[in-house]
Formats: C-alpha cells, sequence, structure tokens
C-alpha cells in the first residue's frame, strides 16, 4: 500500500522567514495530494491540495510543488506568521482512501 | 464545520468493554473515514466507506468494527477495548478525491 515519509517532524522558523516541509510517497499511482493544518487541540483542516496534473499551486502565501517523477512535494510557506504555527500533515491517494505522513510541528518564533 | 459530529467528546472506559463511537454528517457525503491519532504516528486510517453498506479497512483495522446503514451515519465499536486503543479518534467525510472535513474528535481512555 502506499506509504508517506514527512520530514522534518519538528521545524523552527523565525517570524517572517519562510518555511519548507517535504514529502515522499511510494505508489506512482497516487494522483491526489493535500496538505492539512491541525492548530492544537483542533480538527485538520485542509490548506491546499494539488492534483497530479498540476506541477505547483499557489494560494497567498503557501505553495505546494510536485515532482512526479522523483515522488515527492513541498510545502512552502512564506512571510511566516504566528498563526502559522500548528501541526501540518501531508497526504496521498490514489484511490477511495487518503494515507496522511506523521506531520511536521512547525514553531514560528519571534 | 457544525456540518460533522462526533459523540462522545471524551469517554474513560475499562479494558474488555465495548464502546461505540458515533459519528453524523449533514452534507450527503458519500465517503466517510475513521482515524487515530497518536503522538508520533500522525493521522492512521482505521475504515472508510464508500456509500452506505459499502466499507474497507485501512491501514489498522484490527480490534474495531465499522458499520453504515445510513449515509449519514458512520459508527465505530472497540468490541473489546484494549489500552493501546486510547487515542484521539476522528472522523471525516467527504466526496472522492475532495477536501476531507474533520470532525472534532473524540479522546478516548482505555484504563
Amino acid at each position: 500500500g502506499e506509504n508517506v515519509e514527512q520530514h522534518p517532524s519538528t521545524l523552527s522558523v523565525q517570524e517572517g522567514d519562510s518555511a519548507v516541509i517535504k514529502c515522499t510517497y511510494s505508489d506512482s499511482a497516487s494522483n491526489y495530494f493535500p496538505w492539512y493544518k491541525q492548530e492544537l487541540g483542533k480538527r485538520p483542516q485542509l490548506i491546499i491540495d494539488i492534483r497530479s496534473n498540476v506541477g505547483e499551486k499557489k494560494d497567498q502565501r503557501i505553495a505546494v510543488t510536485l515532482n512526479k517523477t522523483a515522488k515527492h512535494f513541498s510545502l512552502h510557506i512564506t512571510e511566516t506568521q504566528p498563526e502559522d504555527s500548528a501541526v501540518y500533515f501531508c497526504a496521498a491517494s490514489k484511490d477511495d482512501k487518503i494515507i496522511f505522513g506523521k506531520g511536521t510541528r512547525l514553531h514560528i518564533l519571534p | 464545520d457544525a456540518g460533522i459530529t462526533q459523540s462522545p467528546r471524551y469517554k474513560i472506559t475499562e479494558t474488555g468493554r465495548q464502546v461505540t463511537l458515533m459519528c453524523h454528517q449533514t452534507w450527503s457525503h458519500s465517503y466517510m473515514f475513521w482515524y487515530r491519532q497518536d503522538l508520533g504516528h500522525g493521522l492512521r486510517l482505521i475504515y472508510y466507506s464508500a456509500a452506505a453498506d459499502i466499507t474497507d479497512k485501512g491501514e489498522v483495522p484490527d480490534g474495531y468494527v465499522v458499520s453504515r446503514s445510513k449515509t449519514e451515519n458512520f459508527p465505530l465499536t472497540l468490541e473489546s477495548a484494549t489500552r493501546s486503543q486510547t487515542s484521539v479518534y476522528f472522523c471525516a467525510s467527504s466526496e472522492v478525491k475532495n477536501e476531507q472535513f474533520f470532525g472534532p474528535g473524540t479522546r478516548l481512555t482505555v484504563l
């Protein structure tokens, strides 16, 4: 089955700097790659997703890139703000189910 | 987000007892999912359902049972709870290959 690896497990960046989280997946047939943000004590919520026919997608300060050949995808957050502090999960899907990575805890330092 | 609810929100039970966690969604989404969240493991899929009366195993199905007699409900039953099933359980719903909407979670403690 699909396996999703996510790195790093913890990331600390200065406010205003950029943050990058990387994921790899094992099943080359996967074609949908969402990213979820989970604030402390709350439920995960979708922040951006990308499908395999697209190499990059942006939404304001957030962007995701996909390299199908290498089977990896990344989340980029620019101009980080305190409210970006959370756990971020990448995921991959080819059929009905979505398999998540183990998460990255992002700390924004003042 | 009020469209998907879970009950109870907190539950303490003892080893060997049967526990049922409820999930209800009002969007008429075809798909529903159960995940467990444990520190260091992220979100792991337990079971999912593509429609009423259709269910399938996820990554960690052992010790759990699901049913889906109605589109809007997807209960998860722990037939004989074990301490290793202490976790936060999230239900989610979606249409295929679209955003999954998560419920608020149920924190289950098995003593």
